[in-house]
This record gives C-alpha cells, structure tokens and sequence, in this order.
C-alpha cells in the first residue's frame, strides 16, 4: 500500500533564508507523482509543484524547488529566499499510475513559521 | 486554472441531521474526490468517482454517501450526522495524470 510519511512536524525559519522540508514514500509502483501542497491560514490547498517519477531533473517553479533521491523514495521541498507569507503547513503527496483514480495519498503535513 | 467551488462554507447541524455538500468543478476533469481534514490525521480519501453516475468507494466511507449527478457536480451526503464527522471537507477534481485541484473547503460542525 502506498504510504507518504513527513517526519518534521514543525519548522522556524528566518524571513529571507532558505527552509528544506523532508517527504519519504512507499509505492509498489514503478509510475508514480509526487506533489507538494500548502495550506494557508485561511485552509486553502494550493498546488506548489510536481515530480514525476520518470523524471531525472529536479523540478523547480520560482522560489520552490524539489531534491528527488529516487533510490532513498525522497522528495525533499526546498524553499529559497523565504517570505513571512510562507508560512503556512506543507503536504506532501503522492498518485500512483495504476491506482490514479484514487487521487493522492498525503503525508501528515509540516509546519513552517516564518518570523522576521 | 482549475477552480473548484464547494458549498455551503459553513455549516451546523445536529446530531442525527441531514447534510449535503456541494461540489462543483468547471474545469471538465474526470475524476473529483472527497477528503476529510482532521488534526493528527491528515487529509483522508471518503469518496472519488470518475464521472457521472460513478462512485468509488475511499478509505473512510462509513457514515457517508456520495453523488456524482453530472461531470460538474459531485455531492457529499451525511444522513445521520454524528459529532464524529465534525471536520473540514475538501472537494477536489483532476485528470489522471494532472495534479488534484481542491476547493476552499467546508467547515462542518456536529452538536
């Protein structure tokens, strides 16, 4: 069965540095996506960014970047130049190629707090 | 971008009421979903379906129906609701290889 485990349940950092965030998977799969999400103080769920397995580059969309290690089935989330409107708790998750109806499977969520 | 509309926002009711979530998706997506959101928890699977008149069964179905009457529109159901469903919903919708496009959410509340 397919498992998403985030093992940092909380993270400071200091407006302007970079925070690192840590995701390990489990997945029968050889087909598989992964995401990262953030949910804001409102509760809103936003899309952030994606990996696809077959994938070798790490992706990277603005100040978000992500450190794919398949062998380790880590996938790291990687924010530079952090603002306080980062903070806000951050999912990962997964979607499996055979099991794609299913949607995601998340991890419990990690929680960064952004201080000036 | 995908956009995803639930209603209501808000929601009470009591014990052994009678409550439907709304859900609609405008982006022609196949697949949508039902997640519950609970401290300790987690985001977890109810219902998903992948089109009109399809319901799949989640991870933790108990106590809920679903509904998917159009493409468009996918529908929670709690027949007799109990302070355990207490929780924030989330309705989402996506293709199959797309990333999952969630709604803001519905904050349901048990007394």
């Amino acid at each position: 069965a397919q498992k998403v485990t985030q093992t940092q349940t909380s993270i400071s950092v200091v407006e302007k540095t970079t925070v690192t965030m840590d995701c390990v998977y489990e997945t029968r799969d050889s087909s598989y996506f992964l995401f990262w999400y953030k949910q804001t103080a409102s509760g809103e769920i936003v899309f952030l960014i994606r990996q696809d397995s077959y994938k070798k580059e790490n992706a990277t969309v603005g100040h978000y970047s992500l450190n794919f290690q398949k062998p380790k089935s880590s996938i790291g989330l990687i924010i530079t130049a952090t603002q306080i409107e980062d903070s806000a708790v951050y999912f990962c998750a997964m979607r499996e190629w055979d099991n794609y109806a299913q949607g995601l499977t998340f991890g419990l969520g990690t929680r960064v707090s952004v201080f000036p | 971008e995908a956009a995803v509309t639930q209603s209501p926002r808000n929601k009470v009711t009591v014990t052994g009421g009678n409550v439907t979530l709304s859900c609609r998706q405008t982006n022609s997506h196949n697949y949508m979903y039902w997640y519950r959101q609970d401290t300790g928890h987690g985001l977890r699977l109810i219902h998903y379906s992948y089109g009109a008149g399809n319901l799949q069964i989640g991870d933790v179905p108990d106590g809920y129906k679903a509904t998917r009457t159009t493409q468009e529109d996918f529908f929670l159901l709690l027949e007799l609701a109990s302070p355990s469903q207490t929780s924030l919903y989330f309705c989402a919708s996506s293709d199959a290889s797309t990333e999952v496009f969630f709604g803001k959410g519905t904050r349901l509340t048990v007394v």
